[in-house]
């Protein structure tokens, strides 16, 4: 069956940095495009960033442009999220979603928990 | 970016009742429309794709409508574990969007 399990969640620091990833399986991983979103504690779902099933183009949300990379690694499965200069309001929890077409469903994973603190 | 807002942002029912959540869109979106329901600690789940497509192993009591800009979702007869909270997000364009979700509590 479908499944996408995210994992590098943690507390960092202001100014730090964390790599998430996020491993697929039960799908043709290098056929779907990708997504980060983001929920903070007690909020609503936020869309954080996106990457073509092959990794030619990427686009981000305002509030993470310039700070956040995305990527794949379609070898492997597997998707990243580069988390540069993370400030306190980046703490939530993040979800890779795979999206085959903007007419179907897509596929969640679990989550994976990012608190920025001192 | 287009702006996505549901109401009501929260409702209070009894099971057995009909609920009706509604989503509007800022600009047209065609049929480029999904529902999700949302659990405390959980990832949402999707329930209604493309307006109106039931996704698998969703019971059929629900259901979605709309097209363009208005869009809703309906649970015809509540059952105890439709309590969550429910999102629609627009995948018409990037940036995807989301409405800012409606909390379906018992009465």
């Amino acid at each position: 069956q479908v499944q996408l399990v995210e994992s590098g969640g943690g507390v960092v620091q202001p100014g730090g940095s964390l790599r998430l990833s996020c491993a697929a399986s039960g799908f043709t991983f290098s056929t779907y495009g990708m997504h980060w979103v983001r929920q903070a504690p007690g909020k609503g779902l936020e869309w954080v960033a996106v990457i073509r099933y092959d990794g030619t183009s990427k686009f981000y949300g305002d509030s993470v442009n310039g700070r956040f990379i995305i990527s794949r690694d379609n070898s492997r499965n597997t998707l990243y999220l580069q988390m540069n200069s993370l400030r306190p309001e980046d703490s939530a929890v993040y979800f890779c979603v795979g999206e085959k077409s903007s007419g179907l469903p897509d596929y969640w994973g679990q989550g994976t928990l990012v608190t920025v603190s001192s | 970016d287009i702006q996505m807002t549901q109401s009501p942002a929260s409702l209070s029912a009894s099971v057995g009742d009909r609920v009706t959540i509604t989503c509007r869109a800022s600009q047209t979106i065609s049929s480029y429309l999904n529902w999700y329901q949302q659990k405390p600690g959980k990832a949402p789940k999707v329930l209604i794709y493309g307006a109106s497509g039931l996704q698998s192993g969703v019971p059929s009591r629900f259901s979605g409508s709309g097209s363009g800009t208005d869009f809703t979702l309906t649970i015809s007869s509540l059952q105890p574990e439709d309590f969550a909270t429910y999102y629609c997000q627009q995948n018409y364009n990037i940036p995807r969007t989301f409405g800012q979700g409606t909390k379906l509590e018992i009465k």
